[in-house]
């Protein structure tokens, strides 16, 4: 049973081009979480997921920020007109319905140049 | 605003020794309260978890103390391992999915 997988890895975009990453979850798991994790800093909660429904987007930037969990294929966080502020690392987690164990992807590290 | 405060922001401790991460929070509708195990280049794992019906959970070296009253909880890694050298993380949630996460302590062990 492959873990949650996120694509890709690394990531490096100049300002203001636009970065998408990607998160596959857990077979069976229908809920997907987004956090964000700055350098020397734990994890912020960005959005909540389920198929084709944004549940909880309170952690989500007003701006250029978005996400999606279509009813067929990965989530998909995108970032229009990146900026050097949004380099970090982000990590995507699934869970059969909340309230049981969210497993964590190993991330995309984002650089913007 | 850090919703969680976690001390100290590293560690070093001997082989066979004991390590204490110490967390403490402000808001009282936290019913859910995990510790993750982060190693470079990878995504956290979840190590142990506690709810506040029960004062103290062991899995294991790793045990986690909760102190309802003082808003604070507690891992200690009890006869530390050189494996054990992660970042670990405490976190709280009011609802099962939206963690509040601790800064994070760098743990050493040296053997």
């Amino acid at each position: 049973n492959a873990g949650v997988m996120q694509n890709p890895r690394h990531l490096v975009r100049r300002r203001g081009q636009e970065a998408r990453l990607r998160c596959s979850p857990m077979k069976g798991h229908s809920h997907v979480y987004w956090y964000r994790q700055l350098p020397e800093e734990g994890l912020k909660f960005m959005v909540y997921l389920q198929k084709e429904n944004i549940i909880d987007e309170s952690g989500m930037p007003k701006e250029r920020f978005s996400a999606e969990f279509p009813k067929e294929g990965p989530s998909i966080l995108r970032i229009q007109q990146v900026v050097r502020g949004d380099s970090a690392a982000y990590f995507c987690a699934s869970s059969p319905p909340p309230g049981t164990e969210a497993f964590f992807g190993q991330g995309t590290r984002l650089t913007v140049v | 605003q850090q919703q969680v405060k976690q001390s100290p922001q590293s560690l070093i401790v001997q082989k066979g020794g004991i390590s204490i991460i110490n967390c403490a929070y402000e808001n009282t509708a936290f019913d859910y309260f995990p510790w993750y195990q982060q190693f470079p280049g990878k995504g956290p794992a979840l190590l142990i978890a506690i709810r506040p019906d029960v004062s103290e959970k062991k899995e294991g070296r790793f045990t986690i103390s909760f102190n309802k009253s003082a808003k604070q909880f507690s891992l200690h890694i009890m006869d530390s391992q050189p494996g054990d050298s992660a970042t670990y993380f405490c976190a709280a949630s009011p609802n099962d999915y939206k963690l509040s996460f601790g800064a994070g302590t760098t743990v050493t062990v040296r053997a």
